[in-house]
């Protein structure tokens, strides 16, 4: 089956505490990319990945990193989470960046940082 | 960004068709237009895209206007688990590839 997958799907953590939440597609697609979702403020991209060894920023990156070893594993790391990072965060892929592709989305972190 | 425009919200009778209107009048000749939908505490799914003609899939049916200022997606028989927040999303004339997903509108659908 076609899928995005994140771990884990709930984290709670401690301000300052290093954490990586996985993303992992199957559809050996090039294009990956995470965002984030606040009320109010809708899905904004944090980084996004072209290819392998491939990454930029989106428009929120500030406080998260990523790297893209692998086609398949594009993990968002933060380095020392703040609670303004508190956030439901989703990865996506699809085939390319262009338009007329669909993307598929992963079921989503919520992480709470106090 | 192409910026796209849609009502807050939307309510329909079960088994019966729904019509979720979008405008996106700043639309570019490279844009697609896109459709997502988001269940409660689920990612965003694909629902159905088009360039310029009509589509249908087996999800839904998107009907873009002539000048592609607009667009329509069709649900024929809403069913309780079409409720969701619909999102009309332009793609293609960015290099980023990002999804500008705007406020969206939350469909409900009453039994």
């Amino acid at each position: 089956e076609a899928q995005v997958t994140q771990n884990p799907r709930y984290l709670i953590t401690v301000t300052g505490k290093k954490l990586t939440v996985t993303c992992s597609q199957n559809m050996n697609h090039e294009y990956m990319s995470w965002y984030r979702q606040d009320p109010g403020l809708g899905l904004r991209q944090i980084y996004y990945s072209m290819n392998v060894e491939v990454t930029d920023k989106g428009d929120v990156p500030e406080g998260y990193k990523v790297s893209r070893k692998e086609k398949r594993n594009f993990p968002l790391i933060l380095e020392s989470p703040s609670p303004n990072q508190t956030s439901l965060y989703f990865c996506a892929s699809s085939l390319w960046a262009g338009g007329g592709v669909e993307a598929f989305f992963g079921q989503g972190t919520r992480l709470t940082v106090v | 960004d192409a910026k796209t425009t849609q009502p807050n919200s939307m309510e329909s009778n079960e088994e019966e068709p729904v019509h979720l209107p979008c405008n996106h009048s700043t639309i570019s000749g490279t844009d697609y237009i896109h459709w997502y939908r988001q269940l409660p505490s689920q990612g965003p799914e694909y629902v159905i895209h088009g360039l310029t003609s009509n589509v249908n899939n087996r999800m839904a049916s998107l009907a873009i206007a002539e000048d592609r200022k607009s667009s329509t997606l069709i649900l024929h028989r809403a069913t309780l688990r079409d409720a969701a927040v619909y999102y009309c999303i332009l793609s293609g004339s960015s290099n980023t590839g990002k999804l500008i997903f705007g406020q969206g509108t939350t469909l409900q659908v009453k039994p």
